[in-house]
């Protein structure tokens, strides 16, 4: 069955610091992965895209890496702000229906000041 | 302009109502999506319309009823809710046939059920 888990379901850290939160997946095979970012009540916005020959991509403060033999991808944030608060969502699209994207559950992750 | 809009923001309705939320882009995106999603949960897709005609139906139950007018608009039309159909209601859209098959989400309404 193709699942996305994602880890820690929840963090909090101090403004400033850095973090990384992980993704597990058992997609196989897939087009691309994405982590989106969504702020409470409204809709993701996406951060990153990654297809399966890509090991990172990097998009400000947020840098994403990519292990395709682990089935593993992570999330990076540097130097975090108080507005980084949000969601962050780990979504695959599997290579043989891309319309239907397979969700992770989400990083809750409060920066407190 | 890669902005998927939705209108309206909030919406509040009693079980008996009749109304229509509505979805737009301008970014040439050929399949539009509908999604349902509870607090604290990830969204679950509703439907998929690809080139204006209804591709995916997730086992949708017939009192959400999808429109799509054309390539740029997309309505859901709601009637005889339940309180449990209260939750977040995105709109996205990709462009069919990229390599990357992104989708683009809207601000998403609020929809809550008395």
């Amino acid at each position: 069955k193709n699942q996305v888990e994602q880890s820690p379901q929840s963090l909090i850290i101090l403004e400033g610091k850095n973090c990384t939160l992980q993704c597990n997946y058992t997609v196989s095979p897939f087009s691309n992965l994405r982590w989106y970012k969504q702020d409470t009540g409204r809709g993701p916005v996406s951060l990153t895209i990654m297809t399966f020959s890509e090991n990172t991509k990097s998009n400000g403060r947020y840098t994403a890496t990519l292990d395709a033999d682990t089935k593993q991808s992570s999330l990076h944030i540097t130097a975090s702000q108080l507005s980084d608060s949000a969601s962050y969502i780990c979504v695959v699209s599997p290579y043989s229906s891309a319309s239907k994207i397979i969700f992770g559950s989400g990083t809750r992750l409060s920066i407190r000041p | 302009d890669t902005e998927v809009t939705q209108t309206p923001k909030h919406l509040v309705m009693g079980m008996t109502n009749k109304k229509s939320l509505k979805c737009e882009q301008h970014m040439g995106h050929r399949a539009m999506y509908w999604y349902k999603q509870k607090a604290k949960k990830p969204p679950e897709l509703m439907f998929v319309y690809s080139y204006e005609k209804l591709s995916i139906n997730e086992s949708v139950p017939s009192r959400f009823s999808p429109e799509c007018p054309n390539s740029s608009l997309l309505n859901l039309h709601l009637h005889a809710l339940q309180p449990e159909d209260s939750a977040l209601y995105l709109c996205a859209s990709s462009a069919p046939g990229t390599s990357t098959y992104e989708q683009y989400f809207g601000p998403g309404t609020r929809l809550t059920v008395t």
